[in-house]
This record gives C-alpha cells, sequence and structure tokens, in this order.
C-alpha cells in the first residue's frame, strides 16, 4: 500500500523556521518525482514545489521561491520542505504528493498524504 | 505566469444531473492538465490527468475534455457521493499552478 506520512508541522512565530518531512512507504520511492502543496484554511490548493528522482529538477512557486527549499534523501525515503522566513499567510496545511510520470507528458499528483497543519501566529 | 481560472465558482445540481465544469488557461497549456477531487474534509484525488485520461478506479461518469486553453469536467449523472470541490492543475511548465476550484453541491 503506498503511503505518504508528513511530520514536522506546528506553530512557529512569524519570521521563524520549519522543516516539514514526509515518510514514503509501499512504492519505490527513488523512482518517482515529488511535489509539495499546500491548503490554507477555507482556501483552495495551492502548488509549492516539484523535485525530480535524481534531485536534478527542482521547481517552486513565486510565493515561496527564495524561503522554502525542498530535498529528499532517496536512501531513508524521505521528501522534506526546509521553509524559513515564514508569514502569517504560510498557514495551511501542507502535503507531500507523488508524481509518477518520468516523462513530463503526463504529470500528475497520483498519492496525497494527509497534511501536517502549518501555524505561523505570534 | 500562466493564470488558471475555473467556472462556476459553484453549482448546484440534482442527482443524475450531467455537471459541466469549465478551466481555462491564460496561455495554451497542450493537454498538460489534470482533474482533482477534494471532498470536505479529505485529501485531494486524482480524477483525471492529460486533459482526458481517466486515472485508474475512477468512476466513468467522470470524463476530461479540452485542449489549449479550454478544458471542461464533465460528471454524467451526477452522485451523491460526488459533493466535493473540484481543482484542475496545469503542468506543461512550472509553476505548476491549481484552478481555484468549483464547489459543487446537490440540489
Amino acid at each position: 500500500e503506498v503511503r505518504l506520512v508528513e511530520s514536522g508541522g506546528g506553530l512557529v512565530q512569524p519570521g521563524g523556521s520549519l522543516r516539514l518531512s514526509c515518510a514514503a512507504s509501499g512504492f519505490s520511492f527513488s523512482n518517482y518525482n515529488m511535489n509539495w502543496v499546500r491548503q490554507a484554511p477555507g482556501k483552495g490548493l495551492e502548488w509549492l514545489s516539484y523535485l525530480s528522482i535524481s534531485s536534478s529538477s527542482v521547481y517552486y512557486a513565486d510565493s515561496v521561491k527564495g524561503r522554502f527549499t525542498i530535498s529528499r534523501d532517496n536512501a531513508k525515503n524521505s521528501l522534506y520542505l526546509h521553509m524559513n522566513s515564514l508569514r502569517d499567510e504560510d498557514t495551511a496545511v501542507y502535503y507531500c504528493a507523488r508524481d509518477p510520470d518520468s516523462s513530463g507528458y503526463y504529470r500528475r499528483l497520483d498519492y496525497w498524504g494527509q497534511g501536517t497543519l502549518v501555524t505561523v501566529s505570534s | 505566469d500562466i493564470q488558471m481560472t475555473q467556472s462556476p465558482s459553484s453549482l448546484s445540481a440534482s442527482v443524475r444531473d450531467r455537471v459541466t465544469i469549465t478551466c481555462r488557461a491564460s496561455q495554451g497549456i497542450s493537454n498538460y492538465l489534470a482533474w482533482y477531487q477534494q471532498k470536505p474534509g479529505k485529501v485531494p484525488k486524482l480524477l483525471i490527468y492529460a486533459a482526458s485520461t481517466l486515472q485508474s478506479g475512477v468512476p466513468s461518469r467522470f470524463s476530461g475534455s479540452g485542449s489549449g486553453t479550454d478544458f471542461t469536467l464533465t460528471i454524467s449523472s451526477l452522485q451523491p457521493e460526488d459533493v466535493a470541490t473540484y481543482y484542475c492543475q496545469k503542468y506543461n511548465s512550472a509553476p505548476f499552478t491549481f484552478g481555484p476550484g468549483t464547489k459543487v453541491d446537490i440540489k
């Protein structure tokens, strides 16, 4: 069974930092591109970041570029999101999601974790 | 960056009605589009990718079409379990932006 489990969320003050983790199991993690997506309370989905299998391709949304860093450890079957300079508007549930496509023609997010809540507040 | 819009923002329909949701890209994205369903309090679920390819396990009443800038998600016969918010997402190039969502409920 494919499982993605996020952790590391919590309450952080504006300007602070946090590292989210996503533990993958039930599939060969090193063969899949990965993404982070967030959802602010009562709002829609916001794509944040993409990381390719070998970490050779990485993309960010403008809203987090320069503040967030995506990384992975294939030996640990884990994806990470390092978040710095956090703002009130970063408050959201953060999801990791798997992309099974290697060609770029059929990208999709076929499995999602349950999400971890990040609250930025003083 | 390419902007994604969806219409309507919400709709109410009767069981067994045919429902159509539109997603529009501000520039052409070929068929690099996916659709997701998010039920209240749940994790998003992939419905369709490559504009019209049904994800395994998704009921056949869901279908997608379109190319370029205009796309549609159709539910051929709305069921009570289809109450959800539906999102499109482009992936021709980063950023892989989602549309704002369309909330569907039962009349």
